[in-house]
């Protein structure tokens, strides 16, 4: 079985300063790993993804995301916080050797607050 | 806009009743995806379907059933409502529905159901 643990509920930032959202994953075999934001009233809008090949992936509304393997994490960065990136954010994974299904699983959520 | 299409946006209904809510994917995609968001339990996946086939079964109730239809599009049957299924309901889609695929899921805007 696969599964995502975004430890923090919420996380604060400053305007400007940088942020960090925390993901671990488990899966039994490679996991492919993705990022994705939740705007209030809205779906959930893909941020980035990592498959393969380096390990920093670059995204959507510069962010990033940094795949570790021996510490199962990809966690979210962005080097400056905008006040417009407060949203909810939900880190996702699929085994790649799951061949019954193409389906993610998500963390719980983490909801980033930047103030001005 | 992610190309994925959910109706109705809201739905109020009481205790006991059925109610149907529908997905038209993305032009081209062939998988549909399922997800309820509730405020306890996160984003739980609920079923998929491939080209009109049932591909994998999360955590649905058998009181929920789904299919996709010819054209693709997918409809999620609720009945015997209950106040604890009140939620947002989400469809996804993408291309394919092998284990192979790495691409993301495009998520529509969401049914959201209140159970009174």
């Amino acid at each position: 079985a696969q599964s995502v643990a975004q430890p923090e509920d919420q996380v604060n930032v400053a305007e400007g300063n940088p942020l960090t959202v925390k993901c671990t994953y488990s899966v039994s075999g490679n996991p492919y790993l993705f990022w994705y934001v939740q705007y209030p009233n809205r779906g959930l809008q893909f941020l980035l993804k990592y498959i393969t090949g380096d390990n920093l992936v670059k995204g959507s509304y510069g962010f990033e995301a940094e795949f570790n393997k021996s510490q199962t994490s990809f966690h979210l960065k962005k080097p400056s916080a905008l006040v417009s990136d407060s949203a909810l954010y939900f880190c996702a994974v699929r085994d790649r050797g799951n061949n019954a299904g193409n389906m993610l699983t998500f963390g719980g959520g983490t909801r980033l607050m930047v103030k001005p | 806009d992610s190309g994925v299409t959910q109706t109705p946006k809201h739905l109020i209904t009481a205790t006991g009743q059925r109610v149907t809510l529908r997905c038209s994917p993305r032009s081209g995609d062939l998988s549909v995806y399922w997800y309820q968001q509730s405020l306890d339990q996160g984003l739980q996946f609920l079923i998929q379907y491939y080209n009109g086939e049932e591909r994998a079964k999360g955590n649905i109730l058998e009181r929920f059933s789904a299919q996709q239809f010819p054209d693709l599009h997918s409809e999620l049957n609720l009945s015997s409502l209950e106040l604890g299924d009140s939620a947002l309901y989400f469809c996804a889609s993408s291309v394919v529905g092998s284990g192979s695929n790495t691409g993301e899921l495009f998520f529509g805007e969401g049914s959201r159901l209140t159970v009174l």
